[in-house]
């Protein structure tokens, strides 16, 4: 069962608009959540984070949005440039249940001039 | 470039064989986890060392297993491999053992069994 989940595999947008990509979880006890982005032969490397004493969470393009009622977190870059095509995980982690972060199986994000 | 730094990068192997993945993780980071992806698939957490010490498992097979030398760095053991052992694995390196704290990944280690 997934605890984490990015419903869209994929996402396409234009440079200079805004991509908005999706995350959902279903544990209660997470309380903290990062996104990590990865480009091919490399690993993940982390963006941003967010604790849920917070619902926003800001840094240059990218902004994380956390909606714990919903159990929704959503990762906004604007403007979107072609360097951040890339897959972007989210991850989850608490230490209510596993500090260990659970991962989503990511977004691929293709971002054209 | 994280810090972590994984060796192989490419391993080709056979059904039945074991092998050895080695990792440094960051110059000063007590805590290494080990990761598995396969195709299309999260990041499946294996196995947590903080200081030379087993801090957390996920879900590692009994066939897998790993140690955590005093010069920290790491070694995940696979045996006995089965084709869909074929994965990216990757190791992470934090200064911690907690969750608050982001994760710094190697480049990965990319097996196939054939």
């Amino acid at each position: 069962d997934q605890q984490v989940k990015q419903n869209s595999p994929s996402l396409s947008v234009q440079e200079g608009r805004i991509s908005i990509l999706n995350c959902d979880y279903t544990n209660s006890m997470f309380d903290y959540f990062l996104w990590y982005k990865k480009y091919p032969a490399e690993g993940p490397t982390f963006l941003i984070s967010i604790s849920s004493i917070k619902d926003k969470n800001e840094d240059g393009r990218f902004t994380v949005f956390l909606n714990k009622s919903a159990k929704h977190l959503s990762l906004h870059i604007v403007p979107s440039q072609p360097g951040d095509s890339a897959v972007y995980f989210c991850a989850a982690s608490g230490s209510g249940g596993s500090y260990i972060p659970t991962f989503g199986r990511g977004t691929s994000l293709i971002v054209h001039p | 470039d994280s810090g972590v730094t994984q060796t192989p990068k490419h391993l080709i192997t056979a059904t039945g064989q074991r092998v050895t993945l080695r990792c440094s993780p960051r110059s000063g980071d007590l805590s290494v986890y080990w990761y598995q992806q396969s195709l299309d698939q999260g990041l499946q957490f294996l196995i947590q060392y903080y200081n030379g010490e087993e801090r957390a498992k996920g879900n590692i097979l009994e066939r897998f297993s790993a140690q955590q030398f005093p010069d920290l760095h790491s070694e995940l053991n696979l045996s006995s491999l089965e084709l869909g052992d074929s994965a990216l694995y990757f190791c992470a390196s934090s200064d911690t053992g907690t969750a608050y704290n982001e994760q710094f990944f190697g480049p990965g280690t990319r097996l196939t069994v054939l």
